[in-house]
């Protein structure tokens, strides 16, 4: 069956970095584009990025632009999120998702808690 | 950038009857339009797609309606597993992909 297991997540001070991962299997992942999406405590669902299968095209939310990267080993069927600068407000539980053809976001990780704090 | 709308916020409603919550797009989205289902503590989990197409193991109880800028999510009779934040989605225009704010079902 599709498994995403989101990990990586912790607390880290204004202006740290982290990268968190999403291990998948059950479906062919180098097939498959990707994405991240995040929830900040008691809010509703925020989109950050999105990658095609091949790992070329990237697209992001201008709230994480320029800070956080999307990436993905095929090889490994890992899909990651480089985060830097991080901020306060990036505090969020931090899902991943496939698509599969048309159908958005038809699986999701469990997430992963990363807490921005001091 | 689309902005999707939803209400009520908060819809209450016992088990057993039925419960039609709205979505409204900034702009036209076509038929590209998703629902999600959240239980606390979860991830969300796809009920819909194609603004009427059920995802694999959503039960017929869940039917959505609607294209353009107008969408309709309507639960027929409501389970206790039901009871749940539901959002909608638009994938037509973007990036950026954007959600709706949530309606949450709770038993009344």
């Amino acid at each position: 069956q599709v498994q995403l297991v989101a990990s990586g997540g912790g607390v880290v001070q204004p202006g740290g970095s982290l990268r968190i991962s999403c291990a998948t299997s059950g479906f062919t992942f180098s097939s498959s584009d990707m994405y991240w999406v995040r929830q900040a405590p008691g809010k509703g669902l925020e989109w950050l990025a999105f990658i095609w299968s091949d790992g070329i095209n990237k697209y992001y939310a201008d709230s994480v632009k320029g800070r956080f990267t999307i990436s993905r080993d095929n090889s490994k069927k890992v899909l990651y999120m480089q985060m830097s600068s991080l901020r306060p407000e990036d505090t969020a539980v931090y899902y991943c998702a496939k698509r599969t053809g048309e159908i958005p976001l038809d699986y999701w990780g469990q997430g992963t808690l990363v807490t921005v704090s001091s | 950038e689309i902005v999707m709308t939803q209400s009520p916020a908060t819809l209450s409603v016992s088990p057993g009857e039925g419960a039609t919550l709205s979505c409204r797009a900034s702009q036209s989205v076509s038929n590209n339009l998703a629902w999600y289902q959240q239980k606390p503590g979860q991830a969300p989990r796809l009920l819909m797609y194609g603004a009427s197409t059920r995802a694999t193991g959503i039960p017929a109880r869940f039917s959505g309606s609607g294209s353009g800028t107008e969408f309709t999510l309507t639960i027929s009779s409501l389970q206790s597993e039901d009871f749940a934040v539901y959002y909608c989605h638009q994938y037509k225009n973007w990036p950026p992909l954007t959600f709706g704010g949530g309606t949450k079902v709770e038993i009344k």
